[in-house]
């Protein structure tokens, strides 16, 4: 199961912030880099956030991450209909456990 | 364009072992660690394991021994083979290419690896 915990939803109307946690122990977020994925069933997941603040070429800079001990949040600010989907953090989770992913959160535009 | 495809078998028996090859283009496979990340219905991403140029592999210790993650870089592929297969490995797999740096500090170590290419994935059901 997934040791990276996510709250299951996130919605907002378009234009406006949502923010997702994710909340790790010291053994992953506490200790490496986080990542974050944009997936739409159906498709190849997306990386949208790595090193937990650097955004590669192409994702806008509506996206955000932060980290703060053992949690990291993604933030998207104006909110569009095409960021819908789910939404997953991962970090490194040393040799007991290899990459761990989080629960996942789908985002609902309103 | 680094492109990434998987193939092989879509339909699995129990306790046989199942196969998946992905063919990466636009890249080779150096440098890069050729990564496997499954979602089965209803659930969230599981990572898999993988494999780099240097002969380095590695894998989600849930899966025990069952995973094995190769490379064959002259016609630039990397497979996944998974063995005694149960329903609960019904999933969509995915192939990634991945890249992993660890920094070492008197304080501890910090390893950042990130998914950046995928492959746009394939069903495998376990079923009789």
């Amino acid at each position: 199961q997934s040791v990276l915990t996510q709250p299951p939803s996130a919605s907002e109307t378009p234009g406006q912030r949502v923010s997702i946690s994710c909340s790790g122990s010291s053994s992953n977020i506490g200790s490496n880099t986080v990542s974050w994925y944009h997936h739409i069933p159906g498709r190849a997941p997306k990386l949208l956030m790595y090193n937990t603040y650097q955004r590669p070429s192409g994702v806008p800079d509506r996206f955000s991450g932060s980290k703060s001990g053992t949690s990291a949040s993604l933030a998207i600010s104006g909110l569009q209909s095409e960021d819908e989907g789910d939404y997953y953090c991962a970090a490194w989770g040393g040799s007991l456990n290899g990459y761990v992913f989080g629960t996942g959160t789908k985002v609902t535009v309103l | 364009q680094v492109q990434l495809q998987e193939s092989g078998p879509g339909l699995v028996r129990p306790s046989e072992t199942l196969s998946l090859t992905c063919t990466v283009s636009g890249d080779y496979l150096g440098t890069y660690y050729w990564s496997w990340v499954r979602q089965s219905p209803g659930k969230g991403l599981e990572w898999i394991g993988y494999a780099h140029y240097s002969g380095t592999t590695n894998h989600n210790p849930s899966l025990k021994s069952r995973v094995t993650v190769s490379q064959d870089t002259s016609n630039n592929q990397f497979s996944l083979r998974l063995t005694s297969v149960t329903a609960a490995d019904t999933a969509v797999y995915y192939c990634a290419r991945a890249s992993q740096t660890t920094i070492f500090r008197p304080a501890g170590q910090t390893t950042t690896y990130f998914l950046d290419h995928w492959g746009q994935g394939t069903l495998v059901t376990v079923s009789s």
